[in-house]
């Protein structure tokens, strides 16, 4: 079985300043890495995703993630944030195989300060 | 336009009665997926269906119900069983072999 822990359930952010979301990640088997952002009563959209070779990932909206295998960790972070960032942003890992369902964090709220 | 749909957005029902939330796509994926989201507690698997005629349980399938009579359909029952109804419902899909998975917009279903 696998567990996603979000360390932080809610980050606040000034605008323009670099913001960093923290997700690890539990299972004895390796994984895939997703990261999700849904906004108020939405549906979740595909940030980016690690399935295997570079550890560095690049998304949308200027996001990026780094895989870390020894510290199970799969940060996501982005250089500058704007007022429209404000959002859930969930982290997902998926086991091999793919046709199962995704196991998620419990998410965490960036909050973008003016 | 490729997509997800969910009807309706908001749903109002009497406790005790079953109610049945839609989820098409015309994405022509395979695997379909229905997740439940409560406030703090990110999203959890109820049921998932690989190919049309086979559904598997997901973490918290007690209470509800689903069928896969068509490749484009994935209809999910939340019965009068399901202790605590009231959440948000989230549909997805993906192809068989893609690690990708779309979602829909949302059912926000309220039982009182």
């Amino acid at each position: 079985a696998q567990s996603v822990t979000q360390l932080d359930s809610q980050v606040p952010v000034f605008e323009e300043a670099p913001v960093e979301l923290r997700c690890n990640y539990s299972s004895s088997v390796s994984v895939y890495l997703f990261w999700y952002v849904q906004y108020p009563n939405q549906g979740l959209q595909l940030l980016l995703k690690y399935l295997s070779g570079s550890t560095l990932v690049k998304g949308i909206n200027g996001f990026e993630a780094e895989f870390n295998k020894s510290q199970t960790s799969f940060h996501l972070r982005k250089p500058s944030v704007h007022i429209s960032d404000t959002a859930e942003y969930f982290c997902a890992v998926l086991p091999p195989g793919g046709a199962d369902g995704l196991t998620f964090g419990k998410g965490t709220h960036l909050i973008i300060q003016p | 336009d490729g997509g997800i749909t969910q009807s309706p957005k908001y749903l109002f029902r009497k406790e005790g009665q079953n109610v049945t939330l839609s989820c098409e796509q015309n994405l022509n994926h395979d695997a379909m997926y229905w997740y439940r989201q409560d406030p703090g507690q990110g999203l959890r698997l109820i049921y998932y269906s690989q190919i049309v005629n086979d559904f598997q349980k997901g973490d918290i399938a007690e209470g509800y119900s689903v069928s896969r009579e068509k490749k484009e359909s994935f209809p999910l029952t939340v019965t009068s069983a399901q202790k605590n109804p009231t959440a948000f419902y989230l549909c997805a899909s993906s192809m068989s072999r893609s690690y990708e998975q779309y979602f829909g917009p949302g059912t926000r279903l309220t039982v009182t």
